[in-house]
Parts: C-alpha cells; sequence; structure tokens
C-alpha cells in the first residue's frame, strides 16, 4: 500500500463552484500534514498546513480526519488562478516526507 | 518562510556530459535535503535524502553512480548528472525541511540532447 493515496483528477469545474479533494495516508502515527500547490512547470508551494481541528485560509479550507486516515483540501468560489496541481504531503517523522500523486484543477470560466 | 535557491534553473548539455545542479538554503541551515525529479505531467518522484556531513540515501531505482548527491555544508547540497543522456532530461526540485515544513527550490530544468 502506497503511503499517501491521492485522486489524480482531472477536476474540471466551472468558476465560482466548490471542489474538495481527498488524500489518505497509510501510517497513522503522522503527525505533520500539508496541501501543496504546484503550478505547470514550477516547484511546489505551501498552500496551508493542516491541523487536527481543522483550519480555514479564506476561501480554502483543510481538515484531518485521523480515524479515517485522510485529510482534505475544500476550494470555495473557484477562481480561474486556482487552476493548478494540489499536492497532499504527510510527514510521519522527522525528516520523512511523503507526496500523493497529486490532483489536477482545472477551473472553466 | 524559509527560502532555498537552485542554480542553474535551466541547462542543456551534449549526451555524455555531467551536469552539477546546486541547492542552497539562503536563510536557514537544512541538515536535510530531497532531490526529487519529475517528468511532464507526471507527480515528483524523490530521487534521494542528503544528509550534510555523510552519504545520501537513494531511492529504489536510483543509481548513485549516475546520480551523485554530496552535502558538504548545511546549507548546500549538490547533485551531479553524470554521463547524462537524453532521458535524463527532466524537472530537478530539491527542497529542505525546517520547522517541520518542506520548503522547495525553484527547479532546474535540465535538457539533454
Amino acid at each position: 500500500r502506497k503511503e499517501v493515496e491521492q485522486d489524480p483528477g482531472p477536476f474540471n469545474v466551472p468558476e465560482g463552484a466548490t471542489v474538495a479533494f481527498n488524500c489518505t495516508y497509510s501510517n497513522s502515527a503522522s503527525q505533520s500534514f500539508f496541501w501543496y500547490r504546484q503550478d505547470c512547470r514550477k516547484e511546489p508551494k505551501l498552500l496551508m498546513s493542516v491541523y487536527s481541528s481543522g483550519n480555514e485560509d479564506g476561501r480554502f479550507t483543510a481538515q484531518l480526519n485521523r480515524a479515517s486516515q485522510y485529510i482534505s483540501l475544500l476550494i470555495r468560489d473557484s477562481k480561474l488562478s486556482d487552476s493548478a496541481t494540489y499536492l497532499c504531503v504527510v510527514n510521519p517523522s522527522g525528516n520523512q516526507f511523503y507526496f500523493g500523486t497529486g490532483t489536477s484543477l482545472t477551473v472553466i470560466p | 518562510g524559509a527560502v532555498v535557491s537552485q542554480h542553474p534553473s535551466w541547462v542543456i548539455c551534449k549526451s555524455g556530459t555531467s551536469v552539477k545542479i546546486e541547492c542552497r538554503s539562503l536563510d536557514f541551515q537544512a541538515t536535510t535535503m530531497f532531490w526529487y525529479r519529475q517528468f511532464p505531467k507526471q507527480s515528483l518522484m524523490l530521487m534521494a535524502t542528503s544528509n550534510e556531513g555523510s552519504k545520501a540515501t537513494y531511492e529504489q531505482g536510483v543509481e548513485k553512480d549516475k546520480f551523485l548527491i554530496n552535502h558538504a555544508s548545511l546549507t548546500l547540497s549538490t547533485l551531479t548528472v553524470t554521463s547524462a543522456h537524453p532521458e535524463d532530461s527532466s524537472f530537478y526540485i530539491c527542497s529542505a525541511s525546517w520547522d517541520y515544513e518542506q520548503y522547495f527550490g525553484p527547479g532546474t530544468r535540465l535538457t539533454v540532447t
């Protein structure tokens, strides 16, 4: 079983739509979780960390479900500029980081 | 946030030559850096974990004699692609962890002709 599994998509949604991505992880002892955004031909950039209590940053909401071992990212009121690949990252411990394969999102005018 | 730089950002070389890519943490010390490779429309693939002052740990399937990693200081790791071939053409990205988060360099696009 992979350390991190993510639906690659692609997700094509109209502007203004709400879209959610999920990512499951296999190591129940994992401590830190992140969502990264990667634009075409660019390096990944940290979008937000995922905290146990869930966290929100503007139109973006990240949640962690430890019981089911998944993290989610919700994007409300999608903008054209949200089009990118979204990567979930799990840090089980120390300097180990496991990446999902990324979910491709295209927001359509 | 922490800043990681990478040099060069773009390199074209002839088949059979070696290419060195530098990864620097600019405002923090990184005992561990990571090297990734990404082919078009594919996900990041971890190649190796670079540890300052010791040998790198390579992922399965990555040839350590072909991809030489040196992490000589707390702010610099280098990846040398030896005897590069066209199939080595890819986007190479380094990252460093700081405060339990990963920060990525801008990447190096390698084209081998």
